[in-house]
């Protein structure tokens, strides 16, 4: 079975500032690991994913983020935070065989401060 | 368009009535997944679809009821809603097996009263 724990559920940070939202992962296998983000009243959208190709993954936006397998970790960063990153942020992990299913973070929510 | 659309956007029920929320991706994508968003939980995954007439239970299927008798169509039933069910529901879609994403419906958002 695979988990994802989400360090900090409110996070807030200076315009300008740099971005960094915790997340380490558990699994048996080697895993498919994602970020997405969900602005409100809205879907979720994928910000970034890691498939066991470049351990540190660019997305959209700005964002990054790096895996790092001795620490089982995922963390999510942004050099510079912009009023329009506020938002909720879930880490997602599933197996890279087996079913489809991902298993998500409860999710941490991104304030920026003007 | 296409995409991945749920009807409809909101609804409002009461306790013991039966409501279906429907889910609908013009991608022929093989997966299909229902997922209940609730403070403090993220998202957890009700039901899923490998395929036409393929569905299994997820983490929370206590109450729910799935078919899926077309690829595009996954709806998602409440056969006698309780106010525990008040959620904003969620529908995605993954292409097929492998390091793929899944795209998400804009939500449902439920309340039982």
């Amino acid at each position: 079975a695979q988990s994802v724990t989400q360090l900090g559920s409110h996070v807030s940070v200076s315009e300008g500032a740099l971005v960094l939202l915790r997340c380490n992962y558990s699994s048996s296998v080697p895993p498919y690991l994602f970020w997405y983000v969900q602005y409100p009243n809205q879907g979720l959208q994928l910000l970034l994913k890691y498939t066991s190709a470049a351990t540190l993954v660019k997305g959209i936006n700005g964002f990054e983020a790096e895996f790092k397998k001795s620490e089982t970790s995922f963390h999510l960063t942004k050099p510079s935070a912009h009023m329009s990153d506020a938002a909720e942020y879930f880490c997602a992990v599933k197996r890279n065989f087996g079913n489809e299913k991902l298993t998500f973070g409860t999710g941490t929510r991104l304030t920026i401060i003007p | 368009d296409a995409g991945i659309t749920q009807s409809p956007r909101y609804k409002i029920t009461e306790t013991g009535r039966q409501v279906t929320l429907m889910c609908h991706q013009t991608w022929s994508h093989s997966y299909m997944f229902w997922y209940r968003q609730d403070l403090g939980h993220g998202l957890r995954l009700i039901y899923y679809s490998a395929a036409a007439d393929i569905t299994d239970k997820g983490e929370v299927p206590d109450g729910y009821v799935v078919s899926r008798s077309k690829t595009e169509n996954f709806p998602l039933t409440l056969e006698s809603a309780t106010r525990s069910q008040t959620s904003v529901y969620f529908c995605a879609s993954i292409i097929d097996r492998g390091p793929y994403e899944q795209y998400f419906g804009p939500g449902t958002r439920l309340t039982v009263t």
